[in-house]
């Protein structure tokens, strides 16, 4: 089975600067990863996700992460934060079997300070 | 806009009743899933339809029921409602489980539906 552990509950960040949710992961096979973003009261929408075809994953708004094996580790980045990128960022997983089953992480809260 | 789209957007109903909330998924989706957002259990999956079938359960409490009907929007129906049903219910649709390279495909958010329970 697989989890994922979203190592940081709250990051704060001043706009301009760079940011860094952390995300490993534990599968006893290639995982199917994805980061979704979650603006308040508003549903989840996909940042992007790992298919296996590219280490490096770019997503929308300039995030983008980096799927290591040898960390298990699917880190979300972006160069420069935005005021509009406060939000709640899911990083998640399936479980895996016949079921699309997904593994939502606890949820890292990102604040951006002006 | 995922392409989900869920009815109604907010939900004020009181103890002891049954609301039925209400999914239609992306064109072409043929999977439905549901979930349950709360502050204390955060994102739960509560069930997946596939075409109709039930696929997958989760935390799903008995007094929850869902369906996906032909067209294959869905509806989730909550009964005998209590104070810590109030959440937030999200509904998502995917195409068929695996790519063709052997990856899941990603699933796509509805707007959710706020119910409170009073």
């Amino acid at each position: 089975a697989q989890s994922v552990t979203q190592l940081d509950s709250h990051v704060s960040v001043s706009e301009g600067t760079p940011v860094l949710l952390r995300c490993n992961y534990s599968s006893s096979y290639s995982p199917s990863l994805f980061w979704y973003v979650q603006h308040p009261n508003k549903g989840l929408q996909l940042l992007l996700k790992y298919t296996s075809a590219a280490t490096l994953v770019k997503g929308i708004n300039g995030f983008e992460a980096e799927f290591k094996k040898s960390e298990t580790s699917f880190h979300l980045t972006k160069p420069s934060a935005h005021m509009s990128d406060a939000a709640e960022y899911f990083c998640v997983g399936y479980r895996g079997g016949a079921t699309n089953k997904l593994i939502f992480g606890t949820g890292t809260l990102l604040a951006v300070q002006p | 806009d995922s392409g989900v789209t869920q009815t109604p957007k907010h939900l004020i109903t009181a103890t002891g009743q049954r609301v039925t909330l209400r999914c239609s998924p992306r064109s072409g989706d043929l999977s439905v899933y549901w979930y349950q957002q709360s502050l204390d259990q955060g994102l739960q999956f509560l069930i997946q339809y596939y075409n109709g079938e039930e696929r997958a359960k989760g935390n799903i409490l008995e007094r929850f029921s869902a369906q996906q009907f032909p067209d294959l929007h869905s509806e989730l129906n909550l009964s005998s409602l209590e104070l810590g049903d109030s959440a937030l219910y999200f509904c998502a649709s995917s195409p068929r489980g695996r790519t063709s390279g052997g990856t899941y495909n990603e699933q796509f958010f509805g707007p959710g539906t706020r119910l409170t329970v009073l």
